[in-house]
């Protein structure tokens, strides 16, 4: 069983706070990484899929890189803003998918 | 709009009793994932179809089933329920079964066991 470690479990920051995450993954047998971004009552929604290591993936305020010898993502938020309270979710794509526990941020206004 | 659609949206059953949940995949992907999430826990990965095939399977339990169809709609069958099959149960689809593509979530059913 693949396992996928995220942290910390939970982030509380204030707004215009810059901040990041870790996703822990196996390093042997890599495929792809993802993360998502899931709110509450919604479906999680993709952020990026990465698949080379050093890939740096950038969607306007969030950021996400990766390290597939050592094992690890980060994903940065720059400037949070309250709309950014989600929980993140990575996922180790082998041949399923399994995610993380995530992530769950809160901006304060 | 993700484009997959999982039937229904909400399940209300007793314990014992024997529940289908349905998901339809985004027109033109071939994989689908299904998903379970309990009360406070993650989306732990029950089992993987692609093309009709059973893929990769996870936790799922001996008394859960699924297919896939040659219309490529899925279905996630749960028997002899237990009060601890409440939870959250997703689907995802995606082209192809991974390695760097993108996978959608449909909105979920929301199963409770009473």
């Amino acid at each position: 069983i693949l396992n996928v470690e995220q942290s910390p479990q939970s982030l509380h920051v204030q707004e215009g706070d810059s901040t990041n995450f870790t996703c822990s993954f196996p390093s042997s047998n890599f495929y792809a990484l993802h993360w998502y971004r899931w709110e509450t009552a919604k479906s999680p929604e993709a952020l990026f899929v990465m698949t080379l290591n050093g890939d740096e993936k950038k969607k306007g305020r969030i950021s996400a890189t990766l390290n597939t010898k050592e094992g690890y993502s980060y994903l940065y938020i720059k400037g949070s803003q309250p709309e950014d309270s989600a929980t993140y979710l990575c996922a180790y794509n082998n041949n399923d998918m399994r995610f993380g526990a995530g992530t769950r941020l809160t901006v304060k206004p | 709009d993700s484009g997959v659609t999982q039937t229904p949206k909400h399940l209300i059953t007793a314990t014992g009793q024997r529940v289908t949940l349905r998901c339809s995949p985004r027109s033109g992907d071939l994989s689908v994932y299904w998903y379970q999430q309990s009360l406070d826990q993650g989306l732990q990965f029950l089992i993987q179809y692609y093309n009709g095939e059973e893929r990769a399977k996870g936790n799922i339990l001996e008394r859960f089933s699924a297919q896939q169809f040659p219309d490529l709609h899925s279905e996630l069958n749960l028997s002899s329920l237990e009060l601890g099959d409440s939870a959250l149960y997703f689907c995802a689809s995606s082209v192809s079964p991974g390695q760097g593509v993108e996978a959608f979530f449909g909105q979920g059913t929301r199963l409770t066991v009473v």
